[in-house]
């Protein structure tokens, strides 16, 4: 019953190639979000949207970027992976913004080798 | 740099016990939310709290939220193995709209 898919699960890439990773939704809510989660840091927001075409920056965005063409799907691009982007990424959902709680994804476990 | 901080960071009790986990910031909130998050999964929202004082209760688990809206805590009475989980505080900045996340307490119950 899951409203919510990230592909894939897991994956492993090398240092300096383009990743990226999807995030799909069937309960047509209007923001999404792109989070990562690493030990002793927490989730910690990369990118956001808040409708079709319409993204902003989080607090850990350099070195990614995002799209959303249609209302279901928000996808993250590693332009250039390094390392440090090795984590498990988190994909969210809320119909009408952050105070109404997330929906989450069970999450993308990359490794950047 | 807004914090919020989460302790004990890790806890490991015995069937049956009691135990509460706090979430503090010197930071004022409009709301603040819990959720546990399972190995492999993604958090699930448990509980939303607004009003300062506020009490909310799931069955074992019982949230509060400070007085001043800076910081909460949840008890579980009677923790069952089913319970073992990262428990995560997020608090929302109405301001900016902006949510921040601790970085959870990894709660363990021994048979």
């Amino acid at each position: 019953d899951a409203g919510i898919t990230q592909s894939p699960r897991h994956k492993v890439t090398e240092t300096g190639t383009p990743v990226t990773l999807r995030c799909h939704q069937t309960e047509n809510h209007r923001y999404m979000y792109w989070y990562r989660q690493d030990p002793g840091h927490g989730l910690r927001l990369i990118h956001y949207s808040y409708g079709v075409k319409d993204t902003d920056k989080g607090e850990v965005s350099d070195g990614y970027s995002v799209s959303r063409s249609k209302t279901e799907d928000f996808l993250l691009t590693l332009e250039s992976a390094t390392s440090s982007q090795t984590s498990v990424y988190f994909c969210a959902i809320t119909p009408t913004g952050s105070g109404n709680g997330y929906t989450f994804g069970s999450g993308t476990r990359l490794t950047v080798v | 740099t807004q914090l919020l901080e989460q302790s004990p960071q890790f806890l490991s009790i015995q069937e049956g016990e009691n135990l509460t986990v706090y979430c503090n910031s010197s930071s004022v909130f409009s709301s603040l939310q819990w959720y546990r998050q399972e190995p492999g999964e993604g958090p699930v929202l448990l509980v939303t709290v607004v009003t300062g004082g506020e009490v909310k209760k799931l069955k074992r688990l019982t949230f509060q939220f400070g007085d001043a809206r800076k910081d909460s805590s949840l008890h579980i009475t009677a923790a069952q193995p089913g319970d073992t989980g990262l428990y995560l505080c997020a608090g929302l900045y109405s301001s900016a709209s902006k949510i921040i996340f601790g970085s959870g307490t990894r709660l363990s119950i021994r048979p």
